[in-house]
């Protein structure tokens, strides 16, 4: 199972950035998302597709619809600047499968 | 508050085994509430999920790892460890461990600071 992110995405302060992640048919699966910092290890941002970890702000939300799942970051502001990984669980041989990440420039 | 830490030699001679432990705070392995992964990263191939392993010992494994790959547990020290046997390069990464809330949705919610590898004759 492959999940496809563009590599890049640049938005302004105080624009909305919303980052895909393809998958076939990733409607029928759960999907979460990590953010990165440079050095960092990654954190959670979403799970099941839309909910928010205790400490994660409003601004960050999640939609699915066919073969994308989308992050929405509202607001967006400088210590926003990551990549970003979708993730899904329950493919046949390799339960856990990473997208290629985006890197989101503030 | 969880907090996972990984250990473990950082330097590595193509054939050598890879042995990391990642120590555990904040939770009880023997709970049963959650399960113990270890994932790595790096450049070539970005994050990679490697296996995990439940406080009764079962493990899951990736596929192409299966016959190199082995994850242990120790509840006594709350303590897990990674030994991935004839390393080569492709193996050179950073190698973190972290919680899997189950196994149903795959949500890694805490990750270690990670632990860079390079595999370098």
């Amino acid at each position: 199972y492959v999940l496809t992110q563009p590599p890049s995405m640049s938005v302004a302060p105080g624009q909305t950035a919303s980052l895909t992640c393809g998958g076939s048919n990733i409607v029928t699966l759960s999907v979460n998302w990590y953010r990165q910092k440079s050095g960092q290890a990654p954190v959670l941002v979403l799970f099941d597709d839309t909910a928010r970890p205790s400490g994660i702000p409003e601004r960050f939300s999640g939609s699915v619809s066919g073969n994308t799942a989308t992050l929405t970051i509202a607001t967006v502001e400088a210590g926003d600047e990551a990549d970003y990984f979708c993730q899904v669980w329950g493919s046949a041989s390799d339960h856990a499968v990473f997208g290629g990440g985006t890197k989101l420039t503030v | 508050q969880v907090h996972l830490r990984e250990s473990g030699p950082g330097l590595l001679k193509p054939s050598q085994t890879l042995s990391l432990t990642c120590s555990v705070s904040g939770d009880s392995f023997t709970s049963g509430t959650h399960y113990w992964s270890w994932v790595r990263q790096s450049p070539g191939t970005g994050l990679e999920w490697l296996g995990y392993i439940y406080y009764t010992g079962n493990t899951y494994y990736r596929a192409s790892l299966k016959s190199r790959i082995t994850i242990s547990i120790d509840t006594s020290t709350n303590q897990f460890s990674l030994n991935l046997a004839s390393v080569t390069a492709a193996d050179t990464a950073i190698y973190y461990c972290a919680r899997l809330v189950d196994t149903a949705r795959g949500v890694f919610d805490h990750w270690g600071q990670g632990v860079p590898v390079t595999v370098s004759s």
